[in-house]
């Protein structure tokens, strides 16, 4: 198994860009997760999702959306990149009440 | 704002050194975990705490989570190098969310 993965490892936008961050599991998990890391600040929640079909906010959903098609992908989608999302994103999956398994996250730079 | 916090932010000890980070909730936590993350890495699932007053200990490391379930420590005895990183807890808040407490960034001094 690849647990998950994410695409790409690093970007750099300009301010006013949009674009997808890639996430992928094959462990069949049914919850899936985006956090940001930001120095001091931990990882927080933006959005995560249930289940096929089912997305929800988490602490900090502005600025993104996200969809859940298929168990497998949950991409995150930046409509117009600001600084302020200057961050690293986090990718995770778990199954019921256990562990959360993260991605290798996504170095991202707005200029 | 934060509602799961961390401290101390930063820990410096010498090699051979006890560590202890301590995690509080604004909320009783069903359950709470705590991860570990190498500099440059991702999150790595440690451990998960359930019963209220548990104490579960893996090798050198002993976590407790407290008897009103709202707070949590994490105790290191005679850190190593190899403990290097950043240590989060973590529980669910408000249903399906999942927090991540602030971290403990923890640096052994050779």
């Amino acid at each position: 198994n690849a647990g998950v993965t994410q695409t790409p490892k690093f970007q750099v936008l300009k301010t006013g860009q949009s674009m997808t961050l890639q996430c992928a599991q094959d462990m069949n998990h049914e919850y899936m997760s985006w956090y940001r890391q930001d120095p001091g600040m931990g990882l927080r929640l933006i959005h995560y999702s249930v289940g096929a079909g089912i997305t929800d906010q988490g602490e900090v959903p502005n600025g993104y959306n996200v969809s859940r098609s298929t168990t497998e992908d949950f991409p995150l989608r930046l409509l117009s990149a600001a600084p302020s999302q200057t961050s690293v994103y986090f990718c995770a999956s778990k199954t019921g009440g256990y562990e959360q398994y993260f991605g290798p996250g996504t170095r991202l730079t707005v200029t | 704002g934060q509602q799961v916090m961390q401290i101390p932010q930063y820990q410096h000890v010498q090699e051979g050194e006890d560590f202890t980070t301590y995690c509080n909730s604004s909320t009783t936590l069903s359950n709470i975990q705590w991860y570990k993350q190498r500099p440059g890495g991702h999150p790595v699932f440690l451990i998960q705490l359930v019963k209220s007053g548990e104490v579960k200990k893996q090798k050198r490391l002993t976590f407790q989570f407290g008897e009103a379930k709202k707070n949590s420590s994490l105790h290191i005895t005679a850190t190593q190098t190899t403990d290097v990183g950043t240590y989060f807890c973590a529980g669910p808040l408000g249903g399906n969310q999942f927090y991540f407490g602030t971290g403990t960034s923890l640096t052994v001094i050779p």
